[in-house]
């Protein structure tokens, strides 16, 4: 599976947009870009996925680049709930199946 | 009600014992997996089954085994414990028929190997 690359930490302030990047350089055409988040304590959980082109959900965001070899998960009012490890996986949309390939992720702290 | 359930949610055991972890899901989802976290990493898949009768060995088989009793029910067990099996374990599931098979989660069992 492709590799990603993410910053290992980000901060933001309370009610501030939230962007997190993170290039996938080596990403093949059928890879699909997902982004999940592991609060404290708790199991990870989806928060967005997508192909080519820009996603929304009510959670989020999701900016792929053109050449799809970057993308950008987007807060846009980041809580103090958004505080967690965001992590942005790649998944073969041919094979499927497959186990989720966890790198460390990006650690956000949200201060008030 | 949550979807994916773990038992125990704690648990502390001695070298040597076997133990099992449960994982209940009321998804209706035919495939599940386990993972291990270990502190400050991401996840580690041990072992993921994609219907009752197949059951595949992840990344990080050696010292585990898995039972699929029912679509519903995937066990984890470590049939001799050791210390370097401390860590979280955690079970998901996922529908293949569903955009981006979506994995979810459960709330993790926390493992202390002594």
């Amino acid at each position: 599976d492709a590799k990603t690359t993410q910053p290992n930490s980000m901060e933001s302030n309370e009610e501030e947009p939230v962007h997190l990047p993170c290039n996938h350089s080596t990403i093949s055409g059928t890879d699909y870009i997902h982004w999940y988040r592991q609060l404290p304590s708790q199991g990870p959980e989806y928060v967005i996925h997508g192909l080519t082109s820009n996603v929304n959900n009510r959670m989020a965001s999701l900016a792929i680049a053109e050449d799809r070899k970057s993308s950008t998960l987007i807060l846009h009012r980041a809580t103090l709930r958004d505080a967690a490890v965001y992590y942005c996986i790649l998944r073969d949309g041919l094979r499927g199946g497959t186990a989720l390939i966890f790198g460390k992720g990006t650690t956000l702290s949200v201060s008030s | 009600d949550a979807d994916v359930t773990q038992t125990p949610r704690n648990r502390i055991t001695k070298t040597g014992k076997r133990i099992m972890l449960e994982c209940s899901q009321t998804k209706g989802h035919d495939r599940m997996y386990w993972y291990r976290q270990d502190p400050g990493l991401g996840l580690q898949l041990i072992y993921y089954s994609f219907d009752v009768k197949d059951i595949n060995k992840g990344e990080i088989s050696d010292g585990y085994s898995v039972s699929r009793q029912a679509q519903a029910k995937f066990s984890l067990s470590l049939e001799s414990a050791i210390p370097n099996q401390t860590a979280l374990y955690f079970c998901a599931t996922s529908d293949p028929r569903l955009s981006g098979e979506t994995q979810y989660f459960g709330p993790g069992t926390r493992l202390l190997v002594l």
